[in-house]
């Protein structure tokens, strides 16, 4: 069963202190790991997908990492517009047959302070 | 920029009554998804479904639900005789390919059952 674990689970930061969210997965034959942002009441906004070890996907003060056993989201100097739960899922299987969905994790809420 | 709709926003019923839940994908998108999330919960795969038919699903989604695509542009999500643990935030997504595709979610429907 494909697992995805997400640390830390919340996470408060000052305005301009960067740091990183640890999504850790296990899976059958990864196909892709996506980031997605959460507000509250909203659906998911696709940030980034990522589909092998070593692959860096960079947007204004986000960037996200890949290995083979987990993904990093970096944020940089933060603003408290960031402040969101980012969610981490993954695709996984192999051959044509294989399904499509997407196994989440429990997220990271992040909160910037001004 | 194209996105996922899905009505209404909220839903109230009864426990035991049927609802029907509505999304319109993405305009040129084939593959479309149901999630569902649980207050304080996980975002949790439903069901996807391509060429009038279902691909996948999960365990989750039993007897009582059912998807249908009845026109070019809706897919809907029925729940034939809802229960209290229905209770949720259910999301559409749409892609445009099966494999390592990108699904982009809809706003999400909050369904409550009294």
């Amino acid at each position: 069963e494909d697992q995805v674990t997400q640390s830390p689970e919340a996470l408060r930061l000052q305005e301009g202190e960067s740091s990183s969210l640890n999504c850790s997965y296990t899976v059958s034959g990864l196909r892709g790991l996506f980031w997605y942002r959460q507000d509250p009441g909203k659906g998911p906004e696709f940030l980034f997908t990522l589909y092998s070890a070593g692959e860096e996907k960079e947007k204004e003060r986000l960037k996200a990492t890949l290995t083979k056993k987990e993904s990093f989201l970096h944020i940089t100097a933060p603003k408290p517009e960031d402040s969101a739960t980012y969610l981490c899922a993954v695709q996984a299987g192999e051959g044509k047959t294989s399904g499509s969905r997407l196994t989440f994790g429990e997220g990271t809420q992040l909160t910037v302070n001004p | 920029e194209p996105e996922v709709t899905q009505t209404p926003s909220h839903q109230v019923t009864q426990m035991g009554q049927e609802v029907i839940l509505r999304c319109v994908p993405i305009s040129n998108h084939l593959y479309f998804y149901w999630y569902r999330q649980i207050l304080g919960q996980k975002v949790e795969f439903l069901v996807s479904f391509y060429n009038n038919e279902i691909s996948e699903k999960s365990e989750i989604f039993d007897d009582q639900f059912s998807v249908e695509r009845p026109d070019g542009s809706n897919f809907t999500l029925k729940i034939r005789s809802t229960k209290l643990e229905d209770s949720a935030m259910y999301f559409c997504a749409s892609s445009d390919s099966w494999v390592l595709n990108t699904q982009y979610f809809g706003p999400g429907t909050r369904l409550t059952v009294l």
